[in-house]
């Protein structure tokens, strides 16, 4: 089956510093991802819609400034929170859409970074 | 997208059918019904979909109701790995940019 890589698993990084996820189609192309952040207890929650080769369009309450999102290829989307603050501790999560196949289900998760700021 | 309603949660004996149900009352004809689930500090699992017909595969099984206003997913034998929370979500098609959005889901408990 497809399947979604991301690096890295975990990171923990200093208040005020920025952290760059990465999120890879390994064996597909993917025209759009997703990124997701899940608090401890809660359900995930969508943050950014990327395309490739276009910007990304955010949900309501997600800061476009603070969480950069780059979809320069088919297989690779990057998140990049900057300014890291620990109330952006999290676990995120990307998935991708293979471009590929035009069913009703092609969307594929990655494992997941655990983000711990101190 | 249509709103889903799924118990908080649910104990299983191992070995035995788990059936999970998920109400979605106002679903609209062209939404399909997913089902993930999400095992501890892992990214959602790709359960099966359906429309309206009852789908099984080597997961699970999809029984929907005629009408479309419920369904249930049915692990047919659960094992301790099967601990986790699912996720029952009502998605059009992704052509049209509908998303996936993730309820609370029902946290499953498969115990020995």
């Amino acid at each position: 089956g497809a399947v979604v890589s991301q690096h890295p698993s975990r990171v923990i990084c200093k208040s005020g510093t920025s952290v760059k996820i990465e999120c890879r189609s390994l064996d597909f192309q993917a025209t759009t991802m997703f990124w997701y952040r899940q608090f401890p207890k809660q359900s995930l929650m969508l943050m950014a819609t990327s395309n490739e080769g276009s910007k990304a369009t955010y949900e309501q309450g997600v800061e476009k400034d603070k969480f950069l999102i780059n979809h320069a290829s088919l297989t690779l989307s990057t998140l990049t929170v900057t300014s890291a603050h620990p109330e952006d501790s999290s676990f995120y999560i990307c998935s991708a859409r293979d471009s590929g196949i035009s069913t009703p289900y092609e969307q594929y998760f990655g494992p997941g970074t655990r983000l711990t700021v101190t | 997208d249509a709103k889903t309603t799924q118990p908080t949660s649910m104990d299983c004996a191992e070995g035995r059918a788990a059936n999970l149900p998920c109400n979605h009352s106002t679903i609209s004809g062209n939404e399909y019904v997913y089902w993930y689930r999400q095992i501890h500090s892992q990214g959602p699992q790709y359960i099966i979909h359906g429309l309206k017909n009852n789908e099984t595969n080597e997961m699970a099984s999809l029984i929907i109701t005629e009408d479309r206003k419920s369904s249930t997913l049915i692990l047919p034998h659960a094992t301790l790995r099967d601990t986790a929370v699912y996720y029952c979500i009502v998605r059009g098609h992704m052509e049209y940019g509908n998303k996936l959005v993730f309820g609370a889901g029902t946290i499953l408990r498969v115990k020995s």
